[in-house]
């Protein structure tokens, strides 16, 4: 199956511990990125990578980090997580920046 | 900075009804603007796409309308069906690197 898979689905933790989420894309594509949907249900881009080059890191907070291995995996390190972080982080990958996107699944995260 | 604005925030239509969705944006860089819908509880995914060669898109039921002049596109949905109840957002990116703008989106409730 080809797809973009994250983990964990669902996640709860308590303010000022470190997280990290999961991507992997089995489609053969070039870009992937991580997104941040809040309750409102607005997507903000946060990082954006091709073939392991960040070409674009949009002003998030410093805690917020992607690490890539290679092309097929972006995963997303919060080093101390805040109360605002609460949101759902979506994973996403396309060929190239102006084509179709297919997102993951989506983690969840709620900080308590 | 909103680069994409979409409008209606939310919008009720009845069955059989066309549904129409509006997007503008800023940059005249951009050169792709996809649609893609989300269900409650689900990701994103694509629905429909356009590239400024042409100034309209049909894919069944759904079309896009493109004014490259006026900085305009629109989603429309024939014969909307209560399961094209869900929240539509609209897409602008370039070939530049720059990772994909999307609108704050619109709730669309279909009601039979």
């Amino acid at each position: 199956e080809t797809a973009v898979f994250q983990t964990p689905n669902y996640h709860v933790t308590q303010v000022g511990n470190e997280v990290s989420f999961n991507c992997k894309q089995t489609l053969g594509h070039d870009t992937m990125y991580w997104y941040k949907q809040d309750s409102k249900k607005l997507l903000k881009i946060m990082f954006s990578y091709n073939n392991k080059q960040l070409i674009v890191n949009e002003t998030v907070p410093r805690r917020f980090s992607p690490q890539s291995s290679d092309k097929a995996h972006l995963n997303l390190r919060i080093k101390s997580v805040e109360p605002e972080d609460s949101a759902v982080y979506l994973c996403a990958s396309s060929h190239r920046v102006d084509s179709d996107y297919t997102f993951g699944s989506g983690t969840r995260l709620l900080v308590i | 900075q909103q680069q994409v604005r979409q409008s209606p925030q939310s919008l009720t239509v009845w069955e059989g009804e066309t549904a129409i969705l509006n997007c503008s944006y800023e940059d005249s860089t951009f050169d792709y603007f996809p649609w893609y819908h989300q269900f409650p509880g689900e990701s994103p995914a694509l629905l429909i796409a356009i590239r400024p060669v042409s100034n309209k898109k049909e894919d069944g039921r759904f079309t896009i309308f493109f004014n490259k002049r006026e900085k305009k596109f629109s989603l429309h949905i024939a014969d909307s069906q209560p399961g094209d109840s869900a929240t539509y957002f609209c897409a602008a990116s370039d070939h530049n690197n720059n990772a994909p703008r999307f609108g704050a989106g619109t709730k669309l409730s279909v009601k039979p």
